[in-house]
């Protein structure tokens, strides 16, 4: 079991339409986490971060944190084609911050 | 620019040939990490630098891989004897702090014939 899953997809999505992703981590001290998206061929960028159970909004984007159940997932509400790109869920380790587990992301395409 | 820097952007090596990555980060920025990246998979870590000391390189998949950052800006990835297995992008971040958000650089593809 990898430590940071995600599922592959590809997940697609009409334009408009909430695409939502998701990650689950094994390190159950993990204190914070990082969406990050990375375009084709290009580097990642942030998204959002959280470390408090519970949602955190930021303009289209949601990420939700539930410690318990070591799941944490993006919400994209009004998606849009210039979304479409790979998003990828990093853990910092709880033991060593300065090394973060990134899963193998998945890809969105948003279909105008 | 701004941003952190890294060079060259493509290399092609022949197998058993050393290479030399660079990695500019963002001024004032006391963390940098070097990540590899294969297609189609998540950056695995590699090392991590707090200034001039390496702190971490539990990643670096063998003895030929060595990172620097000897006046704790500038930082160099070295492959050495490098093989086809090595072929992958290599993703220079840097960062205000250990913790914080990583600003990745556009990554150097290495590509081992």
């Amino acid at each position: 079991q990898k430590e940071v899953e995600q599922n592959s997809g590809p997940l697609s999505v009409p334009e408009g339409a909430i695409a939502s992703l998701n990650c689950t981590y094994s390190d159950r001290g993990s204190q914070s986490f990082f969406w990050y998206r990375q375009y084709s061929g290009k580097s990642p960028e942030l998204i959002m971060f959280i470390y408090s159970n519970g949602d955190k909004e930021d303009g289209r984007f949601t990420a939700q944190l539930n410690k318990a159940s070591q799941y944490v997932s993006l919400l994209i509400r009004d998606s849009q084609p210039s979304d479409s790109a790979t998003y990828l869920c990093a853990v910092p380790s709880y033991t060593n911050a300065g090394k973060s587990t990134f899963g193998d992301g998945t890809t969105l395409t948003v279909k105008p | 620019g701004a941003g952190v820097s890294q060079s060259p952007r493509y290399k092609v090596a022949k197998r058993g040939q050393d290479v030399a990555l660079r990695c500019d980060p963002i001024s004032g920025h006391v963390s940098l990490f070097w990540y590899q990246q294969a297609l189609g998979q998540g950056p695995e870590f590699l090392t991590y630098f707090q200034n001039e000391a390496q702190l971490d390189k539990s990643g670096l998949p063998s003895d030929r891989f060595f990172a620097e950052r000897p006046e704790g800006s500038v930082s160099t990835l070295k492959i050495q004897r490098t093989q086809q297995e090595d072929s992958a992008v290599y993703l220079c971040a840097s960062s205000f702090s250990v913790t914080g958000e990583l600003f990745f650089g556009e990554g150097s593809r290495l590509t081992v014939l």
